[in-house]
């Protein structure tokens, strides 16, 4: 079946680098993306999110960039920073009939000080 | 308000007994998820209610039993589980099913023995 999947499972950047961390997805119907943060024993945080009638949306310190031709995702993070610390899922909503969220496999991001 | 709240945070539980979940959101939406998250994993949707009424089942065994008493309540019945249902089990809720920013309480970590 079609799915949302990650390239990279672990990133370790240094405090006041930049993050970016990607997502590929399959299902071309796919219209709406949505990143999420999930800090140790919590719920998932809603980050940022995208329709596929953009290909870039910025909020603070966070942009995601979408490219429709190769199905791919990206969330950029600035000056990142030990807060950030945490998975990042990527979720969309074309993988199945009634068009909620699939979640792609997630990344850890892991800040050095 | 914007949260999602889950109770209880923490459950142990035999595979004989009957336990329940529950979620509470008092922002208005229309729409209520239930998730099961096993670890180092992104969450899977188990059961979508829209006003009330359950539109999607994901194939979910019957040991597991969903129940909406009203538009701020969700709760997951839970009976004669196995250990492999052991897990995160997350509730989110959305204004309504088709806008799909979902917002996510923190999560029933189950433990079942």
């Amino acid at each position: 079946g079609e799915n949302v999947g990650l390239h990279l499972p672990t990133l370790s950047v240094q405090e006041g680098d930049n993050s970016i961390i990607n997502c590929a997805y399959s299902n071309s119907a796919s219209d709406y993306f949505i990143w999420y943060k999930q800090e140790s024993g919590k719920g998932p945080q809603f980050i940022i999110d995208i329709r596929s009638n953009m290909d870039k949306r910025q909020g603070q310190r966070v942009t995601v960039l979408l490219n429709k031709t190769v199905k791919h995702l990206s969330l950029q993070i600035a000056a990142t920073q030990p807060g950030d610390s945490a998975v990042y899922f990527c979720a969309e909503n074309g993988s199945n009939a009634g068009n909620m969220l699939t979640f792609g496999g997630g990344t850890r991001l892991m800040v050095k000080p | 308000d914007t949260e999602v709240t889950q109770t209880p945070k923490h459950l142990v539980m035999g595979m004989t007994n009957k336990k329940s979940l529950k979620c509470e959101q008092h922002m208005g939406h229309r729409a209520m998820y239930w998730y099961k998250q096993k670890a180092k994993k992104p969450p899977e949707l188990m059961f979508v209610y829209s006003y009330e009424k359950l539109s999607i089942n994901e194939s979910v065994p019957s040991r597991f039993s969903p129940e909406c008493p009203n538009s701020s309540l969700l709760n997951l019945h839970l009976h004669a589980l196995q250990p492999e249902d052991s897990a995160l089990y997350l509730c989110a809720s959305s204004q309504d099913r088709d806008n799909t920013e979902a917002f996510f309480g923190q999560g029933t970590r189950l433990t079942v023995v």
